[in-house]
This record gives structure tokens, sequence and C-alpha cells, in this order.
């Protein structure tokens, strides 16, 4: 079967730094997605990992590890827009493109 | 450039009525793929399309469910007759190139309530 894991709810405080796991157990890997979404709004995409290891985007940065069927998202210098769900999301391969996506992990920014 | 757009917002029908949700990708995105989310759960994989023709329908719930997209330009999904089970958010995504890199790019949505 497709799994994939992530924390429902994490809560932090602004200016620091969050860090939102994800597993993941699929038919095949071609590529692991981040994406952000508030709040009725559509989701906006964030990073993409396909090769292990770290790729940084500002203050987003996304890891994975292949062999671990794992990655993260790690968010600093936290600011209250950053509340919102973050979604892992996993293609898998044999040529077809659709996204698998874990429920979600709502994140909570406090002053 | 204009996002991914979705028509209408919101929806709230009787079970056993007729609903039809408007995608329309981002110009030049031969891509266009339709996901669902039910209340509490993940979003899920509907059907992909390339141009105007169906790639990859896996995901498709029943033969209730009929998703369309002449000339490779917007996307219609309609359900026919509605059912309860049927409620929940209806997402557009279309993307560019079929590449391993391809990033799909997501409309805000269509809420569907079927009451």
């Amino acid at each position: 079967g497709q799994n994939i894991d992530q924390p429902t709810e994490m809560t932090a405080t602004e200016g620091a730094i969050v860090q939102i796991n994800c597993t993941y157990q699929t038919s095949g890997f071609n590529g692991l997605f981040w994406y952000q979404q508030h709040a009725g709004e559509a989701p906006t995409f964030l990073s993409y990992n396909v090769l292990d290891g770290l790729e940084e985007k500002g203050r987003f940065s996304s890891f994975l590890s292949r062999s671990k069927g794992y990655s993260y998202l790690l968010l600093k210098e936290l600011q209250m827009k950053d509340s919102a769900s973050y979604l892992c999301a996993v293609r898998g391969s044999g040529g077809y493109n659709k996204l698998i996506f874990g429920a979600g992990t709502r994140l909570a920014v406090h002053p | 450039e204009a996002g991914v757009t979705q028509f209408p917002s919101h929806s709230v029908i009787e079970k056993g009525q007729t609903v039809t949700l408007r995608c329309d990708p981002i110009s030049g995105h031969d891509n266009l793929y339709w996901y669902r989310r039910v209340m509490g759960k993940e979003i899920k994989f509907l059907l992909h399309f390339v141009k105007e023709s169906k790639q990859d329908e896996s995901g498709m719930p029943n033969n209730r469910f009929l998703a369309e997209r002449t000339g490779g330009t917007y996307s219609t999904l309609k359900v026919q007759p509605a059912e309860l089970e049927d409620s929940g958010v209806y997402f557009c995504a279309s993307s560019q190139i079929r590449l391993a890199s391809e990033t799909q790019y997501f409309g805000p949505g269509t809420r569907l309530l079927v009451l």
C-alpha cells in the first residue's frame, strides 16, 4: 500500500525554528514535494527533492533520505504568516505524475 | 501570469442533483490534474489529462464522475447524481512539462457540499 505520515499539529514561537517530518512508504518514488496551504486557499509549492540531501530556499529548507523513506521541512525565523498547513506529497514512478499526499501538518506560530 | 482558477468557489446542492466544476489551468500547461479532499482526510488524486487525453483516471471513485477537457484547455468535472459522500474540496492543478521535476500548481479549490 501507499502511506505518508506527518504529525497532525505543531506549535512554535515567532522567530524560532521548526522541523516538520514526513515518512513515506510508496510503490515507487520519483520525487517529494512540500506545499504550504493557508485556510481556504490553494496549496502553494515550497520545495522539491528527488536526490538525498538538503535543498535550501531562503528561510525554508527540505531534506530527503530515500533509503529511510524520510523527509523534513525546516522553517527558520518563523513569522506569524507561516501559520498554515504543510503538505508532504510523493510522486510515484511508472510514468504517471500523480501526487500522493499526507494528511498535512497544521502549524501554529505564536508571538 | 494568472494562476489556476476554479469555478465555482462553493457549491451547495441536494443529493441526487448534478454539479459541474470548472478548472482553467495556467496558460500553456498541457498537464491538468483533479484532486479531492474529503473532510478530515488527505488530498487524493482523481485523474490526469495530457492536453485533451485522459492519461490516468485511476482515482475516479465511480461512474457518477465524468471529467472532460475538450480542446485541451479548460476542464470540467461533473458529478451526476451527487451523493452525500461526494462532499469535499475539489482541487485542480496544472503543470507544464511531463518530467520528474515537473511542479504542479494548484487552484484554490471548489468546496462542494451535498445535503
